[in-house]
């Protein structure tokens, strides 16, 4: 079943910070977390496995809270190179099942 | 290192007609995935390959078929066009068979007149 993300679409100014949230009514094994920019093909961001663990790529992290089925993705003193979509795909049960995106959240920052 | 090459970048069909698409994978992946990406939807999960085995296979009609050859390359197919198969179909490859880190291509935007 396909991850939820919220929110659907942001707008942010430069330096600001933004949170998006990825839920699933799945027990899952992994997090994974790619952008999009417009006409490019998505890139990955990082992987989180069950456990709770926390993990940073420069000024953007994210979380993963196994008992909610939810990860989190945070972006701090946002630069306009972060515009894009953002997508979260979610492993679940012990793994080795299909990687399931949600639908994404368009972040756009501006001057 | 080259990355994840899809041919044709473009292709416009009509309806009933088929249409072949080719993913070559990063030198030295063996696992090779598509996704179809429409407006609102996000990435909807097609099929995966490991190794000329096909692993996982997403909720779409019989229509859509694919397969992996021993260099790794895949091809995936859709026979009977309809309007609604009009997407960008993106193929993504990783080293292994589990869920590693995906390298996406550019993809192929398919239009169904």
């Amino acid at each position: 079943q396909q991850p939820v993300q919220s929110p659907q679409a942001v707008i942010l100014r430069e330096g600001e910070d933004a949170v998006i949230n990825c839920s699933s009514s799945k027990a899952l094994y992994s997090v994974h977390w790619y952008r999009q920019k417009h006409g490019e093909a998505p890139v990955f961001l990082m992987i989180l496995l069950k456990g709770g663990e926390q993990k940073g790529h420069e000024k953007i992290s994210a979380s993963f809270n196994e008992k909610k089925q939810q990860s989190s993705l945070y972006l701090t003193a946002s630069q306009l190179s972060y515009s894009g979509t953002y997508f979260c795909g979610t492993e679940s049960g012990s793994g080795n099942t299909p990687l399931v995106f949600g639908k994404g959240t368009r972040l756009s920052v501006i001057a | 290192k080259a990355g994840v090459t899809q041919t044709p970048r473009y292709l416009i069909k009509t309806r009933g007609q088929q249409v072949t698409l080719s993913c070559s994978p990063i030198s030295g992946h063996r696992s090779v995935s598509w996704y179809q990406q429409t407006p609102g939807q996000g990435l909807q999960f097609l099929f995966e390959y490991f190794s000329e085995t096909q692993r996982n296979k997403g909720n779409f009609p019989g229509r859509f078929s694919g397969r992996q050859f021993s260099n790794s390359r895949s091809e995936m197919n859709v026979s009977t066009l309809e309007l609604g198969d009009s997407a960008l179909y993106l193929c993504a490859s990783s080293l292994g068979p589990t869920n590693e880190k995906l390298f996406f291509g550019s993809g192929t935007q398919l239009s169904v007149l």
